[in-house]
Protein backbone atom coordinates (compact mmCIF):
# COMPACT_ATOMS: atom_id res chain seq x y z
CA UNK A 1 0.00 0.00 0.00
CA UNK A 2 1.41 3.41 -1.17
CA UNK A 3 2.01 5.32 2.48
CA UNK A 4 4.44 7.45 4.58
CA UNK A 5 6.77 5.55 6.39
CA UNK A 6 9.42 7.08 9.07
CA UNK A 7 12.68 5.21 10.61
CA UNK A 8 13.07 5.24 13.19
CA UNK A 9 10.18 4.80 14.92
CA UNK A 10 12.09 5.53 18.67
CA UNK A 11 15.41 7.82 18.21
CA UNK A 12 17.56 7.99 21.47
CA UNK A 13 19.97 10.49 21.15
CA UNK A 14 22.21 12.29 23.59
CA UNK A 15 22.22 16.03 24.86
CA UNK A 16 23.85 17.66 21.77
CA UNK A 17 24.24 15.23 19.63
CA UNK A 18 23.01 16.00 16.01
CA UNK A 19 20.69 13.56 14.88
CA UNK A 20 18.40 12.89 11.57
CA UNK A 21 15.10 11.39 11.40
CA UNK A 22 13.78 10.10 8.37
CA UNK A 23 10.61 10.31 5.80
CA UNK A 24 9.87 8.68 3.05
CA UNK A 25 6.90 8.37 0.75
CA UNK A 26 5.26 6.07 -2.10
CA UNK A 27 2.34 8.68 -2.88
CA UNK A 28 4.46 11.10 -5.08
CA UNK A 29 2.80 14.03 -3.17
CA UNK A 30 4.82 16.94 -4.03
CA UNK A 31 4.46 18.51 -0.36
CA UNK A 32 5.85 16.78 2.41
CA UNK A 33 5.84 18.94 6.06
CA UNK A 34 7.69 17.97 9.13
CA UNK A 35 5.25 18.10 12.59
CA UNK A 36 6.89 18.10 16.63
CA UNK A 37 4.18 16.94 18.97
CA UNK A 38 5.25 16.89 22.56
CA UNK A 39 2.93 15.23 24.80
CA UNK A 40 -0.19 16.16 25.56
CA UNK A 41 0.03 18.81 22.75
CA UNK A 42 -1.16 18.99 19.54
CA UNK A 43 0.83 18.54 16.43
CA UNK A 44 3.07 21.96 15.45
CA UNK A 45 4.31 22.35 12.01
CA UNK A 46 8.03 23.19 11.91
CA UNK A 47 8.15 23.83 8.16
CA UNK A 48 7.28 22.58 4.88
CA UNK A 49 8.49 21.95 1.00
CA UNK A 50 6.66 21.96 -1.70
CA UNK A 51 8.44 20.45 -4.21
CA UNK A 52 11.79 21.81 -3.75
CA UNK A 53 10.47 25.13 -2.20
CA UNK A 54 11.57 24.95 1.38
CA UNK A 55 9.34 27.02 4.16
CA UNK A 56 10.17 27.69 7.49
CA UNK A 57 7.27 28.50 10.19
CA UNK A 58 8.23 31.46 11.89
CA UNK A 59 8.90 30.19 15.31
CA UNK A 60 10.38 26.98 14.03
CA UNK A 61 14.07 27.06 16.27
CA UNK A 62 17.62 27.46 13.98
CA UNK A 63 18.61 24.22 15.75
CA UNK A 64 15.98 22.50 13.27
CA UNK A 65 16.92 22.21 9.59
CA UNK A 66 15.33 19.68 6.98
CA UNK A 67 16.66 18.40 3.29
CA UNK A 68 14.77 17.05 0.66
CA UNK A 69 17.06 15.30 -1.77
CA UNK A 70 14.07 14.24 -4.01
CA UNK A 71 10.51 13.71 -4.58
CA UNK A 72 10.28 10.66 -1.87
CA UNK A 73 12.39 11.38 0.61
CA UNK A 74 12.55 14.14 3.23
CA UNK A 75 14.79 14.43 6.23
CA UNK A 76 14.81 16.15 9.99
CA UNK A 77 17.94 17.33 11.09
CA UNK A 78 18.39 18.46 14.65
CA UNK A 79 22.03 19.94 15.16
CA UNK A 80 22.06 20.11 18.80
CA UNK A 81 19.12 18.19 20.76
CA UNK A 82 18.18 19.75 23.89
CA UNK A 83 15.89 18.04 26.68
CA UNK A 84 13.19 20.40 25.45
CA UNK A 85 13.49 18.70 22.14
CA UNK A 86 12.44 15.58 22.87
CA UNK A 87 8.70 14.56 21.34
CA UNK A 88 7.32 12.52 18.64
CA UNK A 89 8.22 13.62 15.48
CA UNK A 90 5.22 13.35 12.61
CA UNK A 91 6.05 13.32 8.67
CA UNK A 92 3.23 14.21 6.26
CA UNK A 93 2.79 14.45 2.83
CA UNK A 94 -0.32 16.25 0.75
CA UNK A 95 -0.94 16.86 -3.36
CA UNK A 96 -1.05 19.99 -4.15
CA UNK A 97 -3.88 19.00 -7.12
CA UNK A 98 -7.05 17.39 -6.24
CA UNK A 99 -7.68 16.86 -2.48
CA UNK A 100 -5.97 18.97 -0.06
CA UNK A 101 -6.14 16.13 2.93
CA UNK A 102 -2.69 14.94 4.42
CA UNK A 103 -1.33 12.16 4.82
CA UNK A 104 0.92 11.16 8.29
CA UNK A 105 3.66 8.69 8.79
CA UNK A 106 3.51 6.96 12.75
CA UNK A 107 5.77 9.45 14.28
CA UNK A 108 9.54 8.89 15.63
CA UNK A 109 9.92 9.65 18.75
CA UNK A 110 12.78 11.47 20.27
CA UNK A 111 14.38 10.87 23.63
CA UNK A 112 17.32 12.90 24.66
CA UNK A 113 19.74 11.84 27.43
CA UNK B 1 -7.13 30.48 9.52
CA UNK B 2 -10.18 30.86 11.98
CA UNK B 3 -9.62 29.47 15.82
CA UNK B 4 -11.66 26.51 16.90
CA UNK B 5 -12.86 25.90 20.11
CA UNK B 6 -13.74 21.64 20.90
CA UNK B 7 -15.00 19.83 24.83
CA UNK B 8 -11.71 18.54 26.07
CA UNK B 9 -13.13 15.25 26.12
CA UNK B 10 -15.97 13.57 26.09
CA UNK B 11 -17.19 9.68 26.56
CA UNK B 12 -19.67 7.42 23.94
CA UNK B 13 -20.73 3.89 24.44
CA UNK B 14 -19.65 1.37 22.15
CA UNK B 15 -22.23 0.92 19.15
CA UNK B 16 -23.75 4.44 19.81
CA UNK B 17 -23.42 7.62 17.77
CA UNK B 18 -20.86 9.51 18.72
CA UNK B 19 -21.46 13.80 18.08
CA UNK B 20 -18.34 15.73 18.41
CA UNK B 21 -18.97 19.55 18.21
CA UNK B 22 -16.71 21.93 17.36
CA UNK B 23 -17.13 26.06 16.98
CA UNK B 24 -15.31 28.23 14.76
CA UNK B 25 -17.96 31.14 14.54
CA UNK B 26 -14.75 33.61 13.18
CA UNK B 27 -14.55 31.46 10.07
CA UNK B 28 -14.56 33.21 6.65
CA UNK B 29 -16.29 32.43 3.41
CA UNK B 30 -13.71 30.88 1.94
CA UNK B 31 -12.56 28.58 4.82
CA UNK B 32 -13.00 24.88 5.18
CA UNK B 33 -13.74 22.65 8.09
CA UNK B 34 -11.30 19.95 8.38
CA UNK B 35 -11.59 16.83 10.81
CA UNK B 36 -8.55 14.66 11.85
CA UNK B 37 -8.05 12.12 14.85
CA UNK B 38 -5.39 10.91 16.16
CA UNK B 39 -5.12 7.66 17.68
CA UNK B 40 -2.57 7.13 20.38
CA UNK B 41 0.82 6.56 19.32
CA UNK B 42 -0.24 7.20 15.67
CA UNK B 43 0.16 9.95 13.36
CA UNK B 44 -3.08 11.75 12.67
CA UNK B 45 -5.69 10.91 10.49
CA UNK B 46 -7.95 12.87 7.63
CA UNK B 47 -11.20 11.80 8.20
CA UNK B 48 -13.86 14.43 6.60
CA UNK B 49 -13.76 17.81 5.38
CA UNK B 50 -16.92 20.37 4.14
CA UNK B 51 -17.43 23.95 3.32
CA UNK B 52 -21.46 24.60 3.53
CA UNK B 53 -23.05 21.62 2.41
CA UNK B 54 -22.95 18.17 4.96
CA UNK B 55 -20.93 15.85 3.73
CA UNK B 56 -20.77 11.84 4.40
CA UNK B 57 -18.12 9.20 4.09
CA UNK B 58 -17.17 5.98 4.93
CA UNK B 59 -15.77 7.21 8.51
CA UNK B 60 -18.18 9.90 9.35
CA UNK B 61 -20.72 12.63 8.84
CA UNK B 62 -19.82 16.59 8.94
CA UNK B 63 -22.85 18.50 9.61
CA UNK B 64 -22.29 22.24 9.30
CA UNK B 65 -24.98 24.93 10.81
CA UNK B 66 -26.53 26.92 8.16
CA UNK B 67 -24.55 30.27 9.38
CA UNK B 68 -21.24 28.14 9.17
CA UNK B 69 -20.01 29.06 12.21
CA UNK B 70 -20.52 25.70 13.96
CA UNK B 71 -20.27 22.22 13.01
CA UNK B 72 -20.44 18.20 14.24
CA UNK B 73 -19.15 15.51 13.35
CA UNK B 74 -20.99 12.34 13.57
CA UNK B 75 -19.07 8.91 14.08
CA UNK B 76 -22.91 6.42 13.58
CA UNK B 77 -21.61 3.19 15.06
CA UNK B 78 -18.53 4.44 17.96
CA UNK B 79 -16.55 1.39 18.35
CA UNK B 80 -13.93 1.07 20.56
CA UNK B 81 -11.27 1.94 17.96
CA UNK B 82 -12.64 5.01 17.68
CA UNK B 83 -11.06 5.97 20.78
CA UNK B 84 -8.68 9.33 20.18
CA UNK B 85 -8.72 13.12 19.88
CA UNK B 86 -10.51 14.08 17.41
CA UNK B 87 -9.62 17.73 15.57
CA UNK B 88 -11.48 20.48 14.37
CA UNK B 89 -9.20 22.61 12.06
CA UNK B 90 -10.24 25.75 9.65
CA UNK B 91 -8.46 26.75 7.00
CA UNK B 92 -8.83 28.07 3.20
CA UNK B 93 -7.65 25.91 0.63
CA UNK B 94 -5.50 28.76 -0.84
CA UNK B 95 -2.55 26.78 1.97
CA UNK B 96 -1.90 23.53 2.34
CA UNK B 97 -0.84 24.35 6.11
CA UNK B 98 -2.49 22.34 9.44
CA UNK B 99 -3.11 24.29 12.25
CA UNK B 100 -4.32 21.65 15.26
CA UNK B 101 -6.08 23.02 18.12
CA UNK B 102 -6.39 21.25 21.64
CA UNK B 103 -8.95 18.22 19.92
CA UNK B 104 -11.38 16.46 22.13
CA UNK B 105 -10.72 13.29 23.53
CA UNK B 106 -13.11 10.67 22.65
CA UNK B 107 -13.23 8.14 25.00
CA UNK B 108 -15.59 4.73 23.41
CA UNK B 109 -16.61 2.72 26.31
CA UNK B 110 -17.79 -1.03 26.31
Amino acid sequence: DAMVIQNPRYQVTQFGKPVTLSCSQTLNHNVMYWYQQKSSQAPKLLFHYYDKDFNNEADTPDNFQSRRPNTSFCFLDIRSPGLGDAAMYLCATSSWTGGYEQYFGPGTRLTVT
Amino acid sequence: DAKTTQPTSMDCAEGRAANLPCNHSTISGNEYVYWYRQIHSQGPQYIIHGLKNNETNEMASLIITEDRKSSTLILPHATLRDTAVYYCIVRNNAGNMLTFGGGTRLMVKP
